[in-house]
C-alpha cells in the first residue's frame, strides 16, 4: 500500500500570497497517477489536479502541479479568497488508492 | 452534465448494516468507475474501494474487505455501497464518486453531496 504524507499540516498565509503545499509517497507512484482535491466544510471534494500536473475543467491557473516519482507539489501562485480550505493528495494508479491526510490552508 | 445523487442519511445500531446508493444522471454508467470514499467527522478522506460496472468486479482496500460490498445495478444507473458489522467508527459522511476515464480507475473528477451515517445505541 502506498502511503501518501502531506506536509505541512497546516499553511497560514495572507491573500495574495504563494502556497506550496507537498505530497510525498512511500513508493514510486505509476505513471505519476497522482491528484489533488481541495475541499471546503461541508462540501463535497473538488478535482483540481490529475496526472501530477494537469489542471481539471474550469480550475483557474494559480492552481499548477508538479513532480514525479515519490515527491509532488501544489502550488497556489497567489492565494483568493475562495482557496482557504484543505487540500488532499490521492493516487489512483494502484489499489488501494489511499489519500494523503490533508494540508489546511488558513488565513493568516 | 453528468451528476451523483446519493440516498439520505441514516441513523444505524451497532452490529447493523447501512447501505447508500448512488444514482448516476447523464452520461454513460457502464463504462466509468465508481469509488466510495469515507470521512468520518473532522477527519480526512479514506478510499474504501469502488467498481467499473461494465466489468462488475469491484476492489476494495483490504482495511474494509470482507465489511464492505460494492455494487452496481445498470438499468437504473445506480451503485451501492452496503457496510456490515457497523461500530462508532462507521460514523461518517460516506462519498461515492466517479473516475474522470472511461474504463479505468482514475482521478475523481464528479462527486455526489454525500450521506451522512450515524452509529448510535
Amino acid at each position: 500500500e502506498i502511503v501518501l504524507t502531506q506536509s505541512p499540516g497546516t499553511l497560514s498565509l495572507s491573500p495574495g500570497e504563494r502556497a506550496t503545499l507537498s505530497c510525498r509517497a512511500s513508493q514510486s507512484v505509476t505513471y505519476n497517477y497522482l491528484a489533488w482535491y481541495q475541499q471546503k466544510p461541508g462540501q463535497a471534494p473538488r478535482l483540481l489536479i490529475y496526472g501530477a500536473s494537469s489542471r481539471a475543467t474550469g480550475i483557474p491557473d494559480r492552481f499548477s502541479g508538479s513532480g514525479s516519482g515519490t515527491d509532488f507539489t501544489l502550488t497556489i501562485s497567489r492565494l483568493e479568497p475562495e482557496d482557504f480550505a484543505v487540500y488532499y493528495c490521492q493516487h489512483y494508479g494502484s489499489s488501494p488508492r489511499t489519500f494523503g491526510q490533508g494540508t489546511k490552508v488558513e488565513i493568516k | 452534465q453528468v451528476q451523483l445523487v446519493q440516498s439520505g442519511a441514516e441513523v444505524k445500531k451497532p452490529g447493523s448494516s447501512v447501505k447508500v446508493s448512488c444514482k448516476t444522471s447523464g452520461g454513460n454508467f457502464r463504462s466509468y468507475s465508481i469509488s466510495w470514499v469515507r470521512q468520518a467527522p473532522g477527519q480526512g478522506l479514506e478510499w474504501m474501494g469502488g467498481i467499473i460496472p461494465v466489468f462488475g468486479t469491484a476492489d476494495y482496500a483490504q482495511k474494509f474487505q470482507g465489511r464492505v460490498t460494492i455494487t452496481t445495478d445498470e438499468s437504473t444507473s445506480t451503485a451501492y455501497m452496503e457496510l456490515s458489522s457497523l461500530n462508532s467508527e462507521a460514523t461518517a459522511v460516506y462519498y461515492c464518486a466517479r473516475g474522470m476515464v472511461r474504463g479505468d480507475f482514475s482521478a475523481l473528477d464528479i462527486w455526489g453531496q454525500g450521506t451522512k451515517v450515524t452509529v448510535s445505541s
